[in-house]
């Protein structure tokens, strides 16, 4: 079975550019979670999705960044423009009922 | 509101010597707690979790911990580690009505030498 998948693995962007992070979740996970570590700081929760559906999205930073997943399957997460302190690591995780599973991540540059 | 506060950043152990990480958590309503292990280039991965019960907590790789309410503690023991032990160990608390939102440590980076 395959696991939480992510991609791209590493993005390096110019401050102000776009970046689209995507995540596909293990097949049947209706919990979809996204979290990032910023550069010697915590991870910290962004957002879950039920399905479809935004169902707490109290983690995202600002409005520059857009969490989407459209059918319920994969999700995007789309930063626009990239600011420097946006840099670090963003994990996307599922779940069905309990353990949380967690991808490899995708390392974010802004330079 | 809840935090975690992880006491070592890094923990620097010879093989086969014992090793146990520090968690100190704070939360004024009832918590379930983790901990999380990342190595190198993947992904976390769930070492053991509590959320009632026994307080000892038996997890992978020979792992345990061990859940102190009145001293907000959780922390992790291994009785001996391996070179295949290094990693980053995270620390986590998520309220017990929303169990996916976690309040992560800021980590400790266990290096085992020979």
């Amino acid at each position: 079975e395959a696991g939480v998948t992510q991609f791209p693995s590493h993005s390096v962007i110019e401050k102000g550019q776009t970046v689209t992070l995507r995540c596909d979740p293990i097949s049947g996970h209706d919990n979809l979670y996204w979290y990032r570590r910023v550069m010697g700081k915590e991870i910290k929760f962004l957002l879950h999705f039920v399905k479809e559906s935004k169902q707490d999205e109290s983690g995202m930073p600002n409005n520059r960044f857009l969490a989407e997943r459209t059918g319920g399957t994969y999700s995007t997460l789309k930063v626009q423009p990239a600011e420097l302190e946006d840099s670090g690591v963003y994990f996307c995780a599922s779940s069905q009922s309990g353990e949380l599973f967690f991808g490899e991540g995708s390392r974010l540059t802004v330079l | 509101a809840q935090s975690v506060t992880q006491l070592d950043s890094q923990v620097p152990v010879f093989e086969e010597a014992p090793v146990e990480l520090r968690c100190n958590y704070s939360s004024s309503v009832s918590v379930y707690l983790f901990w999380y292990v990342q190595y190198p280039n993947q992904g976390l991965q769930l070492l053991l979790k509590y959320l009632s019960g026994s307080t000892l907590v038996k997890g992978i790789n020979g792992f345990e911990a061990e859940f102190n309410k009145s001293q907000t503690s959780f922390h992790l023991r291994k009785p001996s580690v391996h070179i295949s032990d290094t990693a980053e160990y995270f620390c986590a608390v998520s309220r017990t009505d929303s169990w996916g939102k976690l309040q992560f440590g800021a980590g400790t980076q266990v290096v085992v030498t020979p």
